[in-house]
């Protein structure tokens, strides 16, 4: 129980142009999402908290204009990088709060964006 | 504001050997602390998970402890084997977010 998947795994796309990227939770509905994104070597950082039907929480530093997020079901949200540039290029992870009393958190399989 | 530590950054040690990772935060008041494994651009496996109450868990040859009042937890990975390689992530769960450490790169040398 408890999946997370990605779609696309891998995307490579034009400096300029916009991509999409989706979540969703496969076996359990999840109210929030939490997008993540890694730069090589280094750790994972938030970028924004998702909740099913409302805006996103966007941390600071994070474009939210730039990174818009969608939550318009219970099992996908989105993440569309706008205008993106080959500094957007990273590793995108996705993960869904599960429903148990154990406040944790159900990871994607992530989506590596090359932008050239 | 969160602050999450692991060391060492990079380990290697032979075949065979037992040892331990080390994780320190800076606020105590947490859900629970997680602790995962990345394989080269790849995603994160979720290894083993310790609420707030609990102070340890252990998963096969895998034992994670948690000390909340000190801000500490370690990873002991009993007998290691060269499949054991890999950037091994500590997460501390707040009211707020999930704040990841820098990770520990472990080697394991056949």
């Amino acid at each position: 129980g408890a999946v997370v998947s990605q779609h696309p795994s891998r995307v490579i796309c034009k400096s300029g142009t916009s991509v999409k990227i989706e979540c969703r939770s496969l076996d359990f509905q999840a109210t929030t999402m939490f997008w993540y994104r890694q730069f090589p070597k280094q750790s994972l950082m938030l970028m924004a908290t998702s909740n099913e039907g409302s805006k996103a929480t966007y941390e600071q530093g994070v474009e939210k204009d730039k990174f818009l997020i969608n939550h318009a079901s219970l099992t996908l949200s989105t993440l569309t990088v706008t205008s993106a540039h080959p500094e957007d290029s990273s590793f995108y992870i996705c993960s869904a709060l599960g429903q148990g009393i154990v406040y944790e958190q159900y990871f994607g399989p992530g989506t590596r964006l090359t932008v050239t | 504001k969160q602050e999450v530590t692991q060391i060492p950054a990079a380990l290697s040690v032979p075949e065979g050997e037992n040892l331990v990772l080390n994780c320190s935060f800076t606020d105590s008041a947490i859900y629970n602390l997680q602790w995962f494994r990345q394989d080269p651009g790849k995603g994160l496996t979720s290894l083993l998970l310790i609420q707030s109450s609990q102070r340890e868990q252990t998963s096969g040859r895998l034992n994670a402890s948690l000390d909340k009042s000190s801000g500490r937890s370690t990873l002991y990975i009993a007998a290691s084997q060269p499949g054991d390689s890999a950037t091994y992530l500590c997460a501390v769960q707040g009211a707020q977010k999930l704040v990841f450490g820098q990770g520990t790169r472990l080697t394991i040398n056949p």
